[in-house]
């Protein structure tokens, strides 16, 4: 069965570092999103991704946030200078059309 | 404005018993509704989903029944395991806006043996 697949698992990086969380979704599927979910809260919606632009974006994906598909296969969400409070999990997902998201594992971010 | 809530943030069930977990919403423009399973340090899992115009679903052990008219959602869990045990979710979209999921804040079912 087809699954959406994170890489890193966990990503410990300094405050006002880049990181680039990746993910491969799954392969028939147009639709992309980013998701994260801080320690014991619920899950927070931050970008859908489609056609290769950005369709919906959350107040919390501001300037220091952005996706990109750089190939046919990979969705990256890239933070330019992490903050403490970026510290989460952040889930890929993906859908084949604007229903039911089929979610990756995560990569834990941790920010020190 | 839009939120989706969960009425009970844990459920204690005896392993074999039935499990209804409860969600309220208030966004009555809401098109879709999911509930999804998470285990602990995984994703989330897609159980069930349900249209707008429809007022259940059902899969294999688990029902979702939608009643627009007090914006409840519940899902029921027949004969429930003890790989049942997780954070539940309910999640809701709206077709104009670009897949957006609403994540309500969790019901932890935890089932006894």
């Amino acid at each position: 069965e087809p699954e959406v697949t994170q890489t890193p698992s966990h990503q410990v990086t300094q405050m006002g570092q880049e990181v680039i969380l990746r993910c491969v979704p799954i392969s028939n599927h147009l639709y992309f999103y980013w998701y994260r979910q801080i320690l014991g809260q619920k899950v927070e919606f931050l970008v859908s991704f489609y056609n290769n632009e950005i369709s919906e974006k959350s107040e919390i994906f501001d300037d220091q946030f952005s996706v990109e598909r750089p190939d046919g296969s990979n969705f990256t969400l890239k933070i330019r200078s992490t903050k403490l409070e970026d510290s989460a999990m952040y889930f890929c997902a993906s859908s084949p059309g604007l229903d039911t998201q089929y979610f990756g594992p995560g990569t834990r971010l941790t920010v020190l | 404005g839009e939120s989706v809530g969960l009425h009970l943030p844990t459920l204690s069930v005896q392993e074999g018993d039935n499990s209804i977990i409860n969600c309220a919403y208030s966004n009555s423009a809401s098109d879709y509704f999911i509930w999804y399973k998470q285990e602990s340090g995984k994703g989330p899992q897609f159980i069930i989903d349900i249209r707008s115009n429809m007022d259940k679903r059902q899969g294999q052990r688990v029902t979702v029944l939608l009643n627009k008219t007090v914006k409840h959602l519940s899902l029921q869990i027949a004969a429930t395991q003890p790989g049942d045990s997780a954070v539940y979710f309910c999640a809701e979209i709206k077709d104009n806006q670009g897949g957006k999921l609403i994540f309500g804040q969790g019901t932890e079912l935890s089932v006894k043996p």
